[in-house]
């Protein structure tokens, strides 16, 4: 099992709707949770990060934790084109040393 | 958020020669700087971990001898990729953070290395 699981997509969704993105991750003892947006051939940049079980809004982006089920989602209301983009969950493990990436979503939004 | 920089963006090199990477933290202090290589439609795997001052701790399955890496100061790290091979091409990013293991690392620019 992967530490940090994504569905692949591509998730393609109408501009105006909400993308609806989720991870799971295999440490129940983690800590910190943290999503990020990659368009093609650049680096990563943070979007959100989240700490504590239930929902963190920041504009357009709702980040929710549940630590239970250990399941964290991103939603993007109001899509637009330009948050096609691959969005990568990543997670700080047990101790908050090592970060561990899933292998992302691609994100297409349809105008 | 903070700014990190990574230098070159793109570099191309013939096989066997060796290329140097830069990772600098601009506003802040990097206590730690992390090394990540990333292949096409891949997620980004960690191959290092530099503290300042001290010896980096490497990935399993990262040739230390192969992936050098330097983290003299605390604004500066550099990764030099030894006799590189065309299977070494990738893109390589740094993260740096100040702090503790729980302050959030900001990622460099990332640099596309190509070997021919």
């Amino acid at each position: 099992q992967k530490e940090v699981e994504q569905n692949s997509g591509p998730l393609s969704v109408p501009e105006g709707a909400i993308a609806s993105l989720n991870c799971t991750y295999s440490d129940r003892g983690s800590q910190s949770f943290f999503w990020y947006r990659q368009y093609s051939g650049k680096s990563p940049e943070l979007i959100m990060f989240i700490y504590s079980n239930g929902d963190k809004e920041d504009g357009r982006f709702t980040a929710q934790l549940n630590k239970a089920s250990q399941y964290v989602s991103l939603l993007i209301r109001d899509s637009q084109p330009s948050d096609s983009a691959t969005y990568l969950c990543a997670v700080k493990g047990t101790g908050g040393f090592k970060t561990i990436f899933g292998a992302g979503t691609r994100l297409f939004v349809k105008a | 958020g903070a700014v990190v920089s990574q230098h070159p963006s793109r570099v191309i090199c013939k096989s066997g020669t060796s290329v140097k990477i830069e990772c600098r933290s601009l506003d802040f202090q990097a206590t730690t700087m992390f090394w990540y290589r990333q292949f096409p439609k891949q997620s980004l795997m960690l191959m290092a971990t530099s503290n300042e001052g001290s010896k980096a701790t490497y990935e399993q399955g990262v040739e230390k001898d192969k992936f050098l890496i330097n983290h003299a100061s605390l604004t500066l790290s550099t990764l030099t990729v030894t006799s590189a091979h065309p299977e070494d091409s990738s893109f390589y990013i740094c993260s740096a953070r100040e702090g503790s293991d729980w302050t959030i690392a900001f990622f460099g620019q990332g640099t596309r290395l190509t070997v021919v």
